[in-house]
């Protein structure tokens, strides 16, 4: 079984530029979360999707950030007009329903020049 | 609001001992709490979960306990080895919501050989 995957793992984006990170959830997963680790920062949770769906995005911040999760495809987190603070690693965990455990991706790690 | 604590912030020891690391939570009414560890750079391995109405669970040379009423939890490592260096994290989903984890900030761990 394959895990979380995401990819980039790395992302490089100047300062204005558009920054979009990926997500595919775990076989049989259909539920998606999205963290942030800032720099010497603990993990903060940013949003929660289901298929088609966002369950709950209040942690997410509220202009240029975005988050979606099709129908088919991945789950992409979409980060507008990118500044030099969204410089962190942003996580992407996935689980079978609402309350089981969460699975974590690798990570991609994306930094503002 | 739940908040998860971890004392120390960062914790050296010699190879071969047994350590204990501490995770604090203001709010007893948690779903479950999960510990994990992350290798500098890296993404989230996921060591032990403990559901509410559980007490402990162990993984080979780890033991994760949970006392509700106290607000704690601890994970034990016996035979500690240099492999083992690394941040630990532990993250509790709350009264709120039975998905959103919430993180304490973590204990660096390092073990010397």
């Amino acid at each position: 079984n394959a895990g979380v995957m995401q990819n980039p793992r790395h992302l490089v984006r100047r300062r204005g530029q558009e920054a979009r990170l990926r997500c595919s959830p775990m076989k049989g997963h259909s539920h998606v979360y999205w963290y942030r680790q800032l720099p010497e920062e603990g993990l903060k949770f940013m949003v929660y999707l289901q298929k088609e769906n966002i369950i709950d995005e209040s942690g997410m911040p509220k202009e240029r950030f975005s988050a979606e999760f099709p129908k088919e495809g991945p789950s992409i987190l979409r980060i507008q007009q990118v500044v030099r603070g969204d410089s962190a690693a942003y996580f992407c965990a996935s689980s079978f329903g609402t309350g089981y455990e969460q699975y974590f991706g690798p990570g991609t790690r994306l930094t503002v020049t | 609001k739940q908040e998860v604590t971890q004392i120390p912030a960062a914790l050296s020891v010699p190879e071969g001992e047994n350590l204990v690391l501490n995770c604090s939570f203001t709010d007893s009414a948690i779903y479950n709490l999960q510990w994990f560890r992350q290798d500098p750079g890296k993404g989230l391995t996921s060591l032990l979960l403990i559901q509410s109405s559980q007490r402990e669970q162990t993984s080979g040379r780890l033991n994760a306990s949970l006392d509700k009423s106290s607000g704690r939890s601890t994970l034990y490592i016996a035979a500690s080895q240099p492999g083992d260096s690394a941040t630990y994290l532990c993250a509790a989903i709350g009264r709120d919501s039975n998905y959103q984890l919430i993180w304490g900030a973590g204990t660096k761990l390092i073990i010397k050989p």
